[in-house]
């Protein structure tokens, strides 16, 4: 299967600051990327669907402007939580969706999260 | 309104046995389904995908079916063992009732345990 990369693995802040998360595909094109955050012994929230080149899409409740999202290349997600608060502590893990070897697939691929503690 | 739900929040199995993991849907436009498995502290892994113009379909160890009369969806996991042992997700991939965009709704979860 598609293989999907987040960097970093695990982050620690001061509450205040903004932290990026980086998600990558690496072998395959991902038209579409998708950005969950999961709290203990929860599922999966979606928190908004990114499509390469243009702006993303948020779930109800989500806001815009503390979680922005870039989506810039067919490889490259980003997820930059700003000014973070002990509250936005959670697993966040992006998804993907895109063409490998020239087909189409609606399989999400999963990268392995980023754990992020505020202080 | 949009949901999946499973009927068993944790499973215990005894290794070797054959482990079933049930979920139910409510969008009857959702067209495709996927099972994943999560491990502690790692993302949701692939497990294996089934159609909604299919009723069956089995990977290694693994089957999973599909009714659309009853909208539910399970996963046999056969010869259970123990690095079986994580939370199991369904999800599904439809038309949003409320939006009519496509995305995926996830269950709340299984955790499996396999007991030696």
């Amino acid at each position: 299967g598609a293989v999907v990369s987040q960097h970093p693995s695990r982050v620690i802040c001061k509450s205040g600051t903004s932290v990026k998360i980086e998600c990558r595909s690496l072998d395959f094109q991902a038209t579409t990327m998708f950005w969950y955050r999961q709290f203990p012994k929860q599922s999966l929230m979606l928190m908004a669907t990114s499509n390469e080149g243009s702006k993303a899409t948020y779930e109800q409740g989500v806001e815009k402007d503390k979680f922005l999202i870039n989506h810039a290349s067919l490889t490259l997600s980003t997820l930059t939580v700003t000014s973070a608060h002990p509250e936005d502590s959670s697993f966040y893990i992006c998804s993907a969706t895109g063409t490998s070897g020239g087909e189409i697939t609606d399989t999400q691929y999963f990268g392995p999260g980023t754990r992020l503690t505020v202080l | 309104g949009e949901s999946v739900g499973l009927h068993l929040p944790t499973l215990s199995v005894q290794e070797g046995d054959n482990s079933i993991i049930n979920c139910a849907y409510s969008n009857s436009a959702s067209d495709y389904f996927i099972w994943y498995k999560q491990e502690s502290g790692k993302g949701p892994q692939f497990i294996i995908d089934i159609r909604s113009n299919m009723d069956k379909r089995q990977g290694q160890r693994v089957t999973v079916l599909l009714n659309k009369t009853v909208k539910h969806l399970s996963l046999q996991i056969a010869a259970t063992q123990p690095g079986d042992s994580a939370v199991y997700f369904c999800a599904e991939f439809g038309s949003s009732t409320t939006s009519g965009t496509y995305k995926y709704i996830f269950g709340t979860g299984t955790r499996l345990k396999v007991l030696a």
